[in-house]
């Protein structure tokens, strides 16, 4: 079957940076994305990695390694609002959206 | 200016009844989607129509009807409604189903049967 692990909940100090992770089982791959969605709100999105490697964007960093079927979310200089649900989703051969749970990141003073 | 818009945003109402969401995106996407989003937060695929053509029809109960007039609208029509029909569905949509554009998605609707 197809499915995603991600750690239910993670918590952190604003200003410190933390690493959200992802893995996947899917039936063909075509890439993994990853959405922001804050509580009681529409995710929105964050990422789409389908190579290998690491992509870049602002205090936001998203890492695939498709040998092992791993991404991981890097939020640096944490502020208060980044508080919500880190989803991870991975697009498999039919180009259907597999979707974590979510990681609740609770971030603190 | 709003991408994804779905109404109503809380839908309190008995169980029984029947009742319609409805969903218009101004995009310009070809595909567009509803998700269930259970108390644990799982979001999960219900339908998606390309271009008002069904294309991912997931397990549901038939008593969800989806119904896509044109490619800028998908309603979602549930009958006799029931207790596990509570949960926050979201409509978003997609430049392409066949390709790995990202989802817009609504502000969701808090469905509550009672």
């Amino acid at each position: 079957g197809q499915n995603i692990d991600q750690p239910t909940e993670m918590t952190a100090t604003e200003g410190a940076i933390v690493q959200i992770n992802c893995t996947y089982q899917t039936s063909g791959f075509n890439g993994l994305f990853w959405y922001q969605q804050h509580a009681g709100e529409a995710p929105t999105f964050l990422s789409y990695n389908v190579l290998d490697g690491l992509e870049e964007k602002g205090r936001f960093s998203s890492f695939l390694s498709r040998s092992k079927g791993y991404s991981y979310l890097l939020l640096k200089e944490l502020q208060m609002k980044d508080s919500a649900s880190y989803l991870c989703a991975a697009l498999d051969s039919n180009y259907q959206l597999i979707w974590g749970a979510g990681t609740k990141l609770i971030i603190k003073p | 200016d709003t991408a994804v818009s779905q109404t109503p945003k809380y839908l309190v109402t008995q169980m029984g009844n029947d009742k319609s969401i409805k969903c218009e995106q101004n995009l310009g996407h070809d595909t567009m989607y509803w998700y269930k989003q259970d108390s644990k937060k799982f979001l999960k695929i219900m339908f998606s129509y390309n271009n008002k053509e069904l294309i991912i029809n997931e397990t549901v109960p038939n008593r969800f009807s989806p119904k896509s007039p044109d490619k800028a609208h998908l309603n979602l029509h549930i009958n006799s409604l029931e207790l596990g029909d509570s949960a926050v569905y979201f409509c978003a949509s997609s430049q392409d189903s066949g390709e790995n554009q990202p989802q817009h998605f609504g502000d969701g609707t808090r469905l509550s049967i009672l």
